[in-house]
C-alpha cells in the first residue's frame, strides 16, 4: 500500500520560498514506471499542475510554465522523498498543496494549506 | 503545454445518464493524452476515477466510463445516484506537461 506523507510550514511570508516534502511509503522514488507530482488546488486558480520528478536511468524535471522560474523540485533519495521549493511567494500562491503518484493518480498526499500572507 | 476546457455545470435526474467532455487546446484528445478523471466532493481532496482514458480504480462504480467522444476524452455516467453529485476533473498530458480542466459541477435534481 503506497502512501504519501506531506510535511511543511502552514504560512509562508509574502516574498519567501515555500518549501514541503512529501515522503514516500510502500514505493520507491527510483521507481521505473512512477513520477512525483506536486499539484496545488485555489478557490481561484482551481486545479493547478506544477511538476514532476521521475528516474528513467538518469532524473528528470518537467514544470508547469506558470511557475517555471521560481520552481525546484528535488528528490531525496536517501530518504525515499521529494521536495518542492517555490520562490518569491505572493499571495496568489495561498493554496492547498497536493503531491500525489502519477501512474493512475491513485496515491495523493493529505494536503497542506498553505497561506501566503506578510 | 495544454489548456483543458470542461462544461462548468451540467444537471441530471436520478437514474438519468449525462456524458462530461474534456478537450485540449492542442487539438483531439488521443490516447497519447492519458485523459484522467477524479471526482471531488466538498471539503475532500480530489479522487481518482479513471485514468489513462477508460481504467477504473477498484473502488469506481460500473457506472462510471471512461471514453473518446469526438476529439474529446469523455465521462459518461450511466443511471446516476444522488451521491455522484460533485466535481468532476478531467487532467490531460501533453508536451511533457499535465494540465487540469476547470471543472464541472454536476448537479443531481
Amino acid at each position: 500500500q503506497v502512501q504519501l506523507q506531506q510535511s511543511g510550514p502552514g504560512l509562508v511570508k509574502t516574498s519567501q520560498t515555500l518549501s514541503m516534502t512529501c515522503a514516500i511509503s510502500g514505493d520507491t522514488i527510483y521507481s521505473n514506471t512512477a513520477a512525483w507530482n506536486w499539484i496545488r488546488q485555489s478557490p481561484s486558480r482551481g486545479l493547478e499542475w506544477l511538476g514532476r520528478t521521475y528516474y528513467r536511468s538518469k532524473w528528470y524535471f518537467e514544470y508547469a510554465l506558470s511557475v517555471r522560474s521560481r520552481i525546484t523540485i528535488s528528490p531525496d533519495t536517501s530518504n525515499n522523498q521529494f521536495s518542492l521549493q517555490l520562490n518569491f511567494v505572493t499571495p496568489e500562491d495561498t493554496a492547498v498543496y497536493y503531491c500525489a503518484r502519477d501512474v493512475d493518480f491513485q496515491y495523493w498526499g493529505q494536503g497542506i494549506l498553505v497561506t501566503v500572507s506578510s | 503545454q495544454t489548456v483543458v476546457t470542461q462544461e462548468p455545470s451540467l444537471t441530471v435526474s436520478p437514474g438519468g445518464t449525462v456524458t462530461l467532455t474534456c478537450a485540449s487546446s492542442t487539438g483531439a484528445v488521443t490516447s497519447g493524452y492519458y485523459a484522467n478523471w477524479f471526482q471531488q466532493k466538498p471539503g475532500q481532496a480530489p479522487r481518482s476515477l479513471i485514468y489513462t482514458i477508460t481504467n477504473r480504480h477498484s473502488w469506481t462504480p460500473a457506472r462510471f466510463s471512461g471514453s473518446l467522444l469526438g476529439g474529446k476524452a469523455a465521462l459518461t455516467l450511466s443511471g446516476v445516484q444522488p451521491e455522484d453529485e460533485a466535481d468532476y476533473y478531467c487532467l490531460l498530458f501533453y508536451a511533457g506537461a499535465w494540465g487540469f480542466g476547470g471543472g464541472t459541477k454536476l448537479t443531481v435534481l
